[in-house]
C-alpha cells in the first residue's frame, strides 16, 4: 500500500480566513514534505518533515505554518493568504527519516482557491 | 542549479507507441522517476530507474537510461486513452536528494 491521502479535496477561502489543510499515510514512513503546483507547471517544495521535526523550509512565507502531530500526520495551516496563493498543494512522503534519501509518493492535493 | 528538460506536448493514435524524453545535467543522480499526472489529480509514480542501469521494464513501460548523454526515455506500448495525462520526469540530484523536476510533458491520446 503506498498511499497518501489529502483533506480536503477542494478548498476556497477568503483572505482573512484561517484554514488548515491534513495528509495523511499510513505506510510508516518517516519523511513527509509539502509542494505547492501552479496550472501546468512542476511541483514545488515547500516544506519538508524528518522525524516530525522541520528539516526545510524553502524560504516559504509566514501565512504557510506547517505542523507534524505524529509520524503519520502532516497538517498545513492557512492564514492571511493572497489569491497568488491559489494552486494544487500536494503532500508526499517517503520511507526512510532522513529527507531526500528515498522514493517519494505523492497524495491526491488540494485545490486551494484565494478569494 | 541542476536542470531537467522535456518536451511540452506529444500526440499519439491509441495502439501505438509513445516516446517520451527527459534530459537533464547532474552527472551524480542517482535515481531518475516518471510520475504521471491526470487532470486534478496528484502525482502517481510509474517507475524508476537506478543511475546505473540502462533499461528497466514494467509491463508497458520501458524505460532507458543513457547515462553518458544523460538522456532518460519512458516508453509506452500499445497506448490508451487512459494514458492521457502529463508525465513528470524527475532527478534526485545527487547532492542534495532533492527531486528536481521537468516541465512536464502533456500526452494526447486520439482513438
Amino acid at each position: 500500500d503506498t498511499e497518501v491521502t489529502q483533506t480536503p479535496k477542494h478548498l476556497v477561502m477568503g483572505m482573512t480566513n484561517k484554514k488548515s489543510l491534513k495528509c495523511e499515510q499510513h505506510m510508516g514512513h518517516r519523511a513527509m514534505y509539502w509542494y505547492k503546483q501552479k496550472a501546468k507547471k512542476p511541483p514545488e517544495l515547500m516544506f519538508v518533515y524528518s522525524y516530525e521535526k522541520l528539516s526545510i523550509n524553502e524560504s516559504v512565507p509566514s501565512r504557510f505554518s506547517p505542523e507534524c502531530p505524529n509520524s503519520s500526520l502532516l497538517n498545513l495551516h492557512l492564514h492571511a493568504l493572497q489569491p497568488e496563493d491559489s494552486a494544487l498543494y500536494l503532500c508526499a512522503s517517503s520511507q526512510s527519516g532522513r529527507a531526500f534519501s528515498d522514493t517519494q509518493y505523492f497524495g491526491p492535493g488540494t485545490r486551494l482557491t484565494v478569494l | 542549479g541542476e536542470d531537467v528538460e522535456q518536451s511540452l506536448f506529444l500526440s499519439v493514435r491509441e495502439g501505438d507507441s509513445s516516446v517520451i524524453n527527459c534530459t537533464y545535467t547532474d552527472s551524480s543522480s542517482t535515481y531518475l522517476y516518471w510520475y504521471k499526472q491526470e487532470p486534478g489529480a496528484g502525482l502517481q509514480l510509474l517507475t524508476y530507474i537506478f543511475s546505473n542501469m540502462d533499461m528497466k521494464q514494467d509491463q508497458r513501460l520501458t524505460v532507458l537510461l543513457n547515462k553518458k548523454d544523460k538522456h532518460l526515455s519512458l516508453r509506452i506500448a500499445d497506448t490508451q486513452t487512459g494514458d492521457s495525462a502529463i508525465y513528470f520526469c524527475a532527478e534526485r540530484e545527487g547532492n542534495t536528494g532533492k527531486l528536481i523536476f521537468g516541465q512536464g510533458t502533456t500526452l494526447q491520446v486520439k482513438p
